[in-house]
């Protein structure tokens, strides 16, 4: 079976552009979580859903990031305008419910100059 | 804000010496889980612990739970090299999962 999808796999960008990743999670997952690991802060939360909806948000550093789930096979992490501080690996996650496992995908490795 | 520690940072041992790794955290959890994370990797789930478990197993995985003194260990038996990699406890009350900071474990061949 095939697991989390994440792309791109690795994003070199700018500052102030803006930066886009995508997550499809496991076909059935019902939750959808999106992480940030840097070596300064580890891994933390940013966002989660549930069913397609935004169930706790309070990661999100500022404003300029926003997460959006369309339907139960696609998310994107949108970071606009992004910044040098953003430069870290973001990651997704799928599960099928409470007390379940979560499926992680490879990561998406970014870099803002 | 993280709520696992794990202790230690770092391990590095022999092949086929157990590694121990503990976890602790601060709050009321529901469910403890172990991650490992190899190198340029996501995090691969190895085991789920319910707060009214003390105990659990799964191959050469060993996890324990005490809850009165809000800590975890993980033993790893007959470690092999392919048992390199950074783990991770993690904490959940409900879906929402904390993660610790994570053990490097070296394996020597």
């Amino acid at each position: 079976d095939a697991g989390v999808i994440q792309s791109p796999r690795h994003e070199v960008t700018e500052m102030g552009q803006e930066v886009t990743l995508r997550c499809k999670p496991i076909s059935g997952h019902n939750s959808l979580f999106w992480y940030r690991q840097t070596m300064m802060r580890g891994l933390e939360l940013l966002i989660y859903f549930n069913n397609n909806v935004p169930i706790d948000d309070s990661g999100m550093p500022e404003d300029r990031f926003s997460a959006k789930m369309p339907n139960a096979s696609f998310s994107t992490l949108k970071i606009q305008p992004s910044e040098p501080r953003d430069s870290a690996v973001y990651f997704c996650a799928s599960s099928s419910g409470f007390l379940q496992p979560q499926h992680f995908g490879d990561g998406t490795r970014l870099s803002i100059l | 804000s993280q709520q696992g520690e794990e202790d230690p940072q770092a391990l590095s041992i022999q092949e086929g010496e157990n590694a121990t790794m503990n976890c602790s955290y601060k709050t009321s959890i529901n469910n403890l889980q172990w991650y490992r994370q190899n190198s340029g990797r996501g995090l691969v789930h190895l085991i789920l612990i319910r707060s009214n478990e003390r105990e659990k197993h799964s191959g050469r995985l060993r996890v324990t739970l005490d809850t009165s003194k809000k800590s975890s260990s993980l033993l790893i038996t007959a470690s092999r090299a392919a048992d390199t990699a950074s783990y991770f406890c993690a904490t959940g009350g409900n879906e929402k999962l904390t993660f610790g900071t994570g053990t490097r474990l070296t394996i020597i061949p």
